[in-house]
């Protein structure tokens, strides 16, 4: 059965800084791949998906993720974090029943 | 161009009575899943169907739960004899129905049940 990885559960940065939050993922074949965000209350909201092809993936918002196979990893970065990204963010991969399986998500918290 | 709408957003029970939830997707899409997310977790699959016919079931957390998607558009999501454990945020989502994008899941803003 395939499982998702997040390790850090909380991640803190300063506004305009960088940000990389990591995934790693377990599955035999290639997965299908994804980044999501949610905001306190709300649903969740898809920022990005990996199928095929380039590695390299954009996103909404200015995200982008990289898609590693040797390494089993899906991590989300953007160059410059604006305070209205303070949220949490769930990997997700997707395979067999077309069933979403997610990570436990990490927290971000941005510094003004 | 509307997304996936869910009703109620919010529902409070007492233990061990019935509730049931709505959920309405987005109007092209014939996949619709059910799942749940408790503190601190991410969402965790209960069912999904494709139009009518529910085919994924078996990760229903109890007989308790049960779901239906009558005429294919609208599904209900009923949880009987509420326990406290119950308590959870409740999201539906949707997806086209073609093979690779029926992964791509649009969620609605969830139902959180509280059962006191």
């Amino acid at each position: 059965a395939q499982s998702v990885t997040q390790p850090d559960i909380h991640i803190t940065v300063s506004e305009g800084a960088s940000l990389e939050l990591r995934c790693n993922y377990s599955y035999g074949a290639t997965p299908y791949l994804f980044w999501y965000v949610q905001s306190p209350g709300q649903g969740l909201q898809l920022l990005l998906k990996y199928f095929s092809g380039d590695t390299l993936v954009q996103g909404i918002k200015g995200f982008e993720a990289e898609f590693k196979r040797s390494q089993s990893s899906f991590n989300l970065r953007k160059p410059s974090v604006h305070w209205s990204d303070a949220a949490e963010y769930f990997c997700a991969v997707g395979a067999g029943s077309y069933q979403l399986t997610f990570g436990k998500g990490t927290k971000l918290s941005v510094i003004p | 161009d509307t997304g996936v709408s869910q009703n109620p957003r919010h529902k409070i029970t007492k233990r061990g009575q019935n509730v049931t939830f709505r959920c309405d997707p987005i109007s092209e899409h014939n996949r619709l899943y059910w799942y749940r997310q408790t503190l601190g977790q991410g969402p965790e699959f209960l069912t999904y169907f494709q139009n009518e016919a529910q085919l994924e079931k078996s990760r229903l957390l109890s007989d308790r739960f049960s779901a239906e998607r009558p005429k294919g558009s609208f599904s209900t999501l009923e949880i009987q004899r509420t326990e406290q454990g119950d308590s959870a945020m409740y999201l539906c989502a949707s997806s086209p129905g073609a093979r690779g994008s029926s992964y791509e899941q649009y969620f609605g803003p969830g139902t959180r049940l509280t059962v006191t």
